[in-house]
C-alpha cells in the first residue's frame, strides 16, 4: 500500500496570506521527503527536499518541516500568491539499492490562493 | 518548459488496441521515468531506465513496455487497452539513475473508449 497520504484534500487561502500544507507517512525507512506543485495542465515540478536526518530546510518562500516523532511532514509557503494555487504532492524517497532512489507519491492537495 | 517533451499531446482510442507514447528527456539527461496519474490511484511510478537499460519496476501491467533507444528518448506501449487505463501519463528525467528531483514532462492524456 501507499505509505505517503495527506490530510487534507483542499486548502483555500487569502492572497498574502501564509500556507501550510501538511503529509503523513508511515515508513520510517525513508531516506529523503520531496515536495512536488503541479499546475493544472502541467506535469509535476520539484520544489524542495528534506533528508529524513534533517528537521527543517527551508527555500525561496517555501519551508518544510520533518517531525519523525510523529510521522508528519509539511510545506510552509510565505505570503502566498494566486501563481502558487496548483495540487501539491508530497513523496517519500527511498535508495533501492546502487544509488537508486525510487519516489512515492502521495495523493495531494489541491491549493486554491484566493485574491 | 522542463525541457522534457511528450508526444502526442491527446490520444483517443479504443479499447483492446495498442499505442505508443513517446518522451524526449531533457538534454544531458541518463534517466527517464514513467508515471501514469489516474485520480483514484494519484501519481504511480511505472518504470525507470538509465543510459538505455531498465533500472527500476513499479506498478506496471504485464500489458505495458517500455524501452530507452540509444538517443535516449524512450517510449511506453500500452497494450490491450482497457477503460480503466485512461489516464495521464508523465515522463520525467534526471541526469542520475534514481535521483528524487526529477523534471517531468506536460504528459500524455489517453483516452480509451
Amino acid at each position: 500500500g501507499e505509505s505517503v497520504g495527506l490530510h487534507l484534500p483542499t486548502l483555500s487561502v487569502q492572497e498574502g496570506d501564509n500556507s501550510i500544507i501538511n503529509c503523513a507517512y508511515s515508513n520510517s525507512a525513508s531516506d529523503y521527503f520531496i515536495w512536488y506543485k503541479q499546475e493544472s495542465g502541467k506535469g509535476p515540478q520539484f520544489i524542495i527536499d528534506i533528508r529524513s536526518n534533517m528537521d527543517k530546510r527551508q527555500g525561496q518562500r517555501v519551508t518544510v518541516l520533518l517531525n519523525k516523532t510523529v510521522k508528519h511532514l509539511s510545506l510552509q509557503i510565505a505570503a502566498t500568491q494566486p501563481g502558487d494555487s496548483a495540487v501539491y504532492f508530497c513523496a517519500e524517497s527511498r535508495n533501492s539499492g546502487g544509488s537508486n532512489y525510487k519516489l512515492t507519491f502521495g495523493k495531494g492537495t489541491l491549493l486554491t490562493v484566493n485574491p | 518548459d522542463s525541457g522534457v517533451t511528450q508526444t502526442p499531446k491527446h490520444l483517443i482510442t479504443a479499447t483492446g488496441q495498442r499505442v505508443t507514447l513517446r518522451c524526449s528527456p531533457r538534454s544531458g539527461d541518463l534517466s527517464v521515468y514513467w508515471y501514469q496519474q489516474s485520480l483514484d490511484q494519484g501519481l504511480q511510478f511505472l518504470i525507470q531506465y538509465y543510459n538505455g537499460e531498465e533500472r527500476a519496476k513499479g506498478n506496471i501491467l504485464e500489458r505495458f513496455s517500455a524501452q530507452q533507444f540509444p538517443d535516449l528518448h524512450s517510449e511506453l506501449n500500452l497494450s490491450s487497452l482497457e477503460l480503466g487505463d485512461s489516464a495521464l501519463y508523465f515522463c520525467a528525467s534526471s541526469v542520475r539513475q534514481g535521483a528524487y528531483e526529477q523534471y517531468f514532462g506536460p504528459g500524455t492524456r489517453l483516452t480509451v473508449t
